[in-house]
């Protein structure tokens, strides 16, 4: 199975400020097999970014994903505070099974 | 709109069994593949199973096959999730997911449900 390791496990931001998470899979999960989702607490995920770089419908252009390979980035220019959550990614190249990172959690400094 | 509402968890004891149920509704629920994540307290994702549109094909996580059947009933849209032998490591929100794509399987997810919580516990 494809492992995802994701980094930094926590990332301490302040609101206008800019965000880059990471993950990175343990093989190739092909060009563009890589889906980013955001999380709440006490909410399910919503999905954010799919196929690496395609924003899902009504996310706000502030997010954009980039990466192939083995490296991928979720880049959000200027935090707003309803984007303080945690993040995950979720391999689909090799599925099944499908595979997510244990997760970034973004919190206000 | 699309939604996804989960069912049936609650607190069992060890070796018992439990019935989930992922009601559909907003889109046409026999052209799409369901899947099931898990997330035990205070921890991330974790994928558990998979059936596709017509119910043709099923995939499970090692660390629940032999003990979880997968089910869907396309003319009630709703699909179920049959959890047996179960133990404490099962303990977690359980959220049906639906693929992204007509007749696909393993691809992403962009509709969830809001989870069920489900206890193994003595």
């Amino acid at each position: 199975d494809i492992v995802l390791t994701q980094s930094p496990d926590t990332l301490s931001l302040s609101p206008g400020e800019r965000a880059t998470l990471s993950c990175r899979a343990s093989q190739s999960v092909g060009s563009r097999y890589l889906a980013w989702y955001q999380q709440k607490p006490g909410q399910a995920p919503r999905l954010l970014i799919y196929h690496t770089s395609s924003r899902a419908t009504g996310i706000p252009d502030r997010f954009s994903g980039s990466g192939s390979g083995t490296d991928f980035t979720l880049t959000i220019s200027r935090l707003e505070p309803e984007d303080f959550a945690v993040y995950y990614c979720q391999q689909y190249g090799y599925s099944p099974p499908t595979t997510f990172g244990q997760g970034t959690k973004m919190e206000i400094k | 709109q699309v939604q996804l509402v989960e069912s049936g968890g609650g607190v069992v004891q060890p070796g018992g069994s439990l019935r989930l149920s992922c009601a559909a509704s907003g889109f046409t629920f026999s052209t799409y593949g369901i899947q099931w994540v898990r997330q035990a307290p205070g921890k991330g994702l974790e994928w558990v199973a998979v059936i596709s549109y017509d119910g043709s094909a099923k995939h499970f996580a090692d660390s629940v096959r032999g003990r979880f059947t997968l089910s869907r009933d396309n003319s009630k849209n709703t699909l179920y999730l049959q959890m047996d032998s179960l133990r404490p490591e099962d303990t977690a929100v359980y959220y049906c997911a639906k693929e992204s794509v007509v007749y696909h399987s393993g691809w992403y997810f962009d509709s969830w449900g809001q989870g069920t919580l489900v206890t193994v516990s003595s």
